[in-house]
């Protein structure tokens, strides 16, 4: 596709249950971010992915949010046991080389009830 | 001190008028520097990007950097309702060379 893809662009589930959210990125972009944007807040910085690989994942909250790019293309972030503090814009984005600037998707707006 | 600091707004520039949009930023960051625009309910849209003290121009657009004052500003002249949107300053994390640190933002309005 021409630009960042991601899904669902809505979600929204009770405190305690998984989710998936999907992100696909620009054809032949290596790079690969997840951010998380809270309301009045610029975008925060959660994972990073160079191919496969999570090359620093130090900006996941806690250890119930995993991420996996198991081809090098699509990546999907999981997030187990949701609390209410996990509402938030998740922000998928690519890139074709680290000093380039980032091409967000969309985002994926999640809301914990 | 955050990496990169950014006044939140609001600004208010009347149509035409030319919005200066300032940050600031912390050794934490390296010299590579892009400015975003972000729609309300959008994700960030890149527009810019600098990496040499000076002045860089794109249209209605000029971004400036000041090593030594380690800021960046943005400057969009003939500024139009269209513009309305927040600008995100962002830096990459020295530490990782890879990561973008972002501002809050600057929520810009432009009136009629």
């Amino acid at each position: 596709g021409a630009g960042v893809s991601q899904t669902p662009s809505n979600k929204v589930t009770e405190k305690g249950k998984y989710v998936e959210l999907r992100c696909d990125p620009i054809s032949g972009h290596t790079a690969l971010y997840w951010y998380r944007q809270s309301l009045g807040q610029g975008p925060e910085f959660l994972i990073y992915f160079q191919g496969t690989g999570a090359a620093d994942d130090s900006g996941l909250p806690n250890d119930r949010f995993f991420a996996v790019r198991p081809e090098g293309s699509v990546s999907t972030l999981k997030i187990q046991r949701t609390e209410r503090g996990d509402s938030a814009v998740y922000l998928c984005a690519s890139s074709p080389r680290t000093d380039y600037g980032l091409f967000f998707g969309q985002g994926t707006r999640l809301t914990v009830v | 001190q955050k990496e990169v600091e950014q006044n939140s707004g609001p600004l208010s520039v009347p149509e035409g008028a030319i919005a200066s949009l300032n940050c600031t930023y912390s050794d934490r960051v390296s010299q590579s520097f892009f400015w975003y625009r972000q729609y309300s309910g959008k994700s960030p849209e890149l527009i810019m990007s600098i990496y040499s003290n000076g002045d860089k121009e794109d249209g209605r657009f000029t971004a400036q950097l000041n090593k030594a004052s380690q800021y960046v500003s943005l400057l969009i002249r003939d500024s139009q309702p269209s513009d309305s949107a927040t600008y995100l300053c962002a830096a990459v994390n020295s530490n990782s060379g890879y990561a973008l640190n972002f501002g809050k933002g600057t929520s810009l309005l432009v009136t009629p």
